[in-house]
């Protein structure tokens, strides 16, 4: 069964670093590209990038270029959502994706809450 | 980016009856070379990750209900859900994956009337 098990909810404050993570199983880690989307609180789904495991490519939405960071870590199965400087407009659900072979998201992560306050 | 437009924002439909869902792309999503539409559905309820339902414009994932079908081709596409279920409420979202960024439509949230 594949299984995308995400970090659990993460509350910080303005300025601080963030890395969140989705761990991959029940498949072939490095043959399909996992994404990531946003979803604001009461808005709809985002797509903000993906990585191909096998061999770190990325691609990013324009919106969300040089504002995060997406990688992933072949030998744990991992991907990596990440933030240098986290504003409150950051405040999200994250759910990582993985890509399948329609080149669309077949299976999704439980989802990673993000709160941004002072 | 390619743009996703879905109509209406929410909809209302008696248990047993017709939903329909609509979704529109600025560009085409057909790819000429093997004649498939990079056009998604997913199905997404409260508190849990989207679901996909449909793929290829109108090939439906292992394991969803026959009453979910999905038409269309170019630029126009359709979700129809042939006979509402209680179960069916939730907020329904098209994708285009023809060109990153892969947008998704703003969403169609379905209640019961």
């Amino acid at each position: 069964e594949v299984q995308l098990v995400q970090s659990g909810a993460e509350v910080k404050k303005p300025g601080e670093s963030l890395k969140i993570s989705c761990k991959g199983s029940g498949y072939s880690f490095t043959s399909y590209w996992i994404g990531w989307v946003r979803q604001m609180p009461g808005k709809g789904l985002e797509w903000m990038g993906i990585v191909n495991p096998g061999d770190s490519d990325t691609r990013y939405s324009p919106s969300f270029q040089g504002q995060v960071t997406i990688s992933a870590d072949k030998s744990i199965s991992t991907a990596y959502l990440q933030w240098s400087s986290l504003e409150a407009s950051d405040t999200a659900m994250y759910f990582c994706a993985k890509q399948g072979g329609a080149v669309t998201f077949d299976s999704w992560g439980q989802g990673t809450l993000v709160t941004v306050s002072s | 980016d390619i743009v996703v437009t879905q109509s209406p924002d929410s909809l209302a439909v008696s248990l047993g009856e017709r939903a329909t869902i609509n979704c529109k792309s600025s560009q085409s999503v057909l790819y000429s070379s093997n004649n498939k539409n990079y056009l998604a559905w997913f199905q997404q309820k409260p508190g849990q990750p989207p679901k996909l339902l449909i793929y290829w414009a109108s090939t439906r994932e292992s394991g969803v209900p026959g009453r979910f079908s999905g038409s269309g081709s170019g630029t126009d596409f359709t979700l129809t859900i042939s006979s509402l279920q209680a179960e069916d409420v939730a907020v329904y979202y098209c994708q285009q994956y023809y060109r990153p960024p892969y947008t998704f439509g703003q969403g169609t949230k379905l209640e019961i009337k």
